[in-house]
């Protein structure tokens, strides 16, 4: 059954104190991995998609990249505006449908 | 362009009452993804369509149903309304069917008392 696990659930860090996030999946045939960012109580917004192994997309702050088995989402000097929560999504090939985790709960503190 | 947008924004229901969602899909999208999320939780996806035609379905119930209309807007019918329905209900479109990114709108919050 395809699977996409996400680590930390949460995670606290001072502004400026740079991290990752990790997305493990298991899904065969993988046609793209997504990050989306939630805020409370909002719809997720999108923020990459991801191909192939060895790809690196990167946005402001952010940098995702892929392997075969794991996504991670690099933060570098996050701002307390990058508090959010961090959903990874998986696609399997000829599917329709995203599976996600449960997302990393991310606060930054000023 | 317009970005995708849901209505009602929250709406309170009681157990056994039906619902109906609407959601308008993103300009010059063709395909509209329908997703719970629990509280706490990742979004579950419940079905997709893509011109007028359900596309694949998720692990819930028959009395999920939608509806796709000619311009692309679709509806999200729930019936018989169980506790456990309390979520926020997620619409998103994308460009075409199984491979493009969707993209989502700001949802809206059922709560089932």
């Amino acid at each position: 059954e395809d699977q996409v696990t996400q680590s930390p659930e949460a995670l606290r860090l001072q502004e400026g104190e740079s991290s990752s996030l990790n997305c493990s999946y298991t899904v065969s045939g993988l046609r793209g991995l997504f990050w989306y960012r939630q805020d409370p109580g909002k719809g997720p917004e999108f923020l990459f998609t991801l191909y192939s192994a060895g790809e690196e997309k990167e946005k402001e702050r952010l940098k995702a990249t892929l392997t075969k088995k794991e996504s991670f989402l690099h933060i570098t000097a996050p701002k307390p505006e990058d508090s959010a929560t961090y959903l990874c999504a998986a696609a399997q090939g000829g599917s329709e449908k995203l599976v996600f985790g449960k997302g990393t709960k991310l606060t930054v503190n000023p | 362009e317009t970005g995708v947008t849901q209505s009602p924004t929250h709406l309170i229901k009681t157990r056994g009452q039906q619902v109906t969602l609407r959601c308008s899909s993103q300009s010059g999208h063709n395909t509209v993804s329908w997703y719970q999320q629990a509280l706490g939780q990742g979004p579950q996806f419940i079905f997709q369509y893509y011109r007028e035609e359900e596309n694949g379905r998720g692990n819930f119930p028959p009395r999920f149903s939608g509806l796709q209309f000619p311009n692309y807007s679709s509806e999200l019918n729930v019936n018989a309304l169980e506790l456990d329905d309390s979520a926020l209900y997620l619409c998103a479109s994308s460009a075409a069917q199984g491979t493009e990114t969707q993209y989502f709108g700001p949802g809206t919050r059922l709560l089932v008392l």
